[in-house]
């Protein structure tokens, strides 16, 4: 069953603005990973957050974590037409010895020139 | 260049055929797994092998098969295929080392199975 669920599922915004995700999860993690997918493209990481952090930042990205809700936020800052592309959210479990990923369903971000 | 390689990008192929996708990774890599995804879900573990010789069933395993008996590759074979397995797969890679690791997909094999 999926663990994380994005919020919003689409999101359009227009270059220079910031665009922020949303990500809620069920059970406790070992930590939480951003991915992007660009159309027709496998999934690039972006950034990983551990379940002991709260913060963490890697060039315009922010991503926060608040274990206490079970969630997790995305910052785009000033956002470019490069940047359209779904973004999902992903966590890792530690009740599972697989070392896989369960991912949320994405959020469609359109950022217009 | 190293990275991750899948094939083919598109396939197209009958119910009850056998179909194999492949996947390679040049980083030695001892962690891959094999995803789908479908609009709505996101992806989905299909199976996942920790090494060479060692696989195990994910989410959604019924109606395929894995090997791997070299690090590198990790085919997935649909068996007989069937239309509700009409999908995109992606393979991915990660360390072994700890739990706090990225994983590295592969451009992904777009199956439509008429």
């Amino acid at each position: 069953s999926q663990q994380g669920e994005e919020d919003p599922q689409a999101l359009s915004i227009q270059e220079g603005e910031n665009a922020t995700m949303n990500c809620s999860y069920k059970t406790s993690i070992n930590n939480l990973q951003w991915y992007r997918q660009n159309s027709g493209r496998g999934l690039v990481h972006l950034i990983l957050i551990r379940s002991n952090e709260r913060e963490k930042h890697s060039g315009r990205l922010r991503v926060t974590l608040d274990t206490s809700k079970k969630s997790s936020s995305l910052l785009i800052t000033a956002s470019r037409a490069a940047d359209t592309a779904s973004y999902f959210c992903a966590t890792a479990h530690p009740d599972t010895g697989r070392r896989a990923l369960t991912f949320g369903s994405g959020t469609r971000l359109q950022v217009q020139p | 260049d190293a990275g991750i390689t899948q094939s083919p990008r598109y396939k197209i192929t009958e119910t009850g055929r056998q179909v194999t996708l492949m996947c390679h990774q040049t980083w030695s890599h001892s962690y891959m797994f094999w995803y789908r995804q479908d609009l709505g879900h996101g992806l989905r573990l299909i199976y996942y092998s920790a090494a060479a010789d060692i696989t195990d069933k994910g989410e959604v395993p019924d109606g395929y098969v894995v090997s791997r008996s070299k690090t590198e590759n990790f085919p997935l074979t649909l068996e007989s295929a069937t239309r509700s397995q009409t999908s995109v797969y992606f393979c991915a890679s990660s360390e072994v080392q700890g739990y706090n690791q990225p994983q590295h997909f592969g451009d992904g094999t777009r199956l439509s199975i008429l």
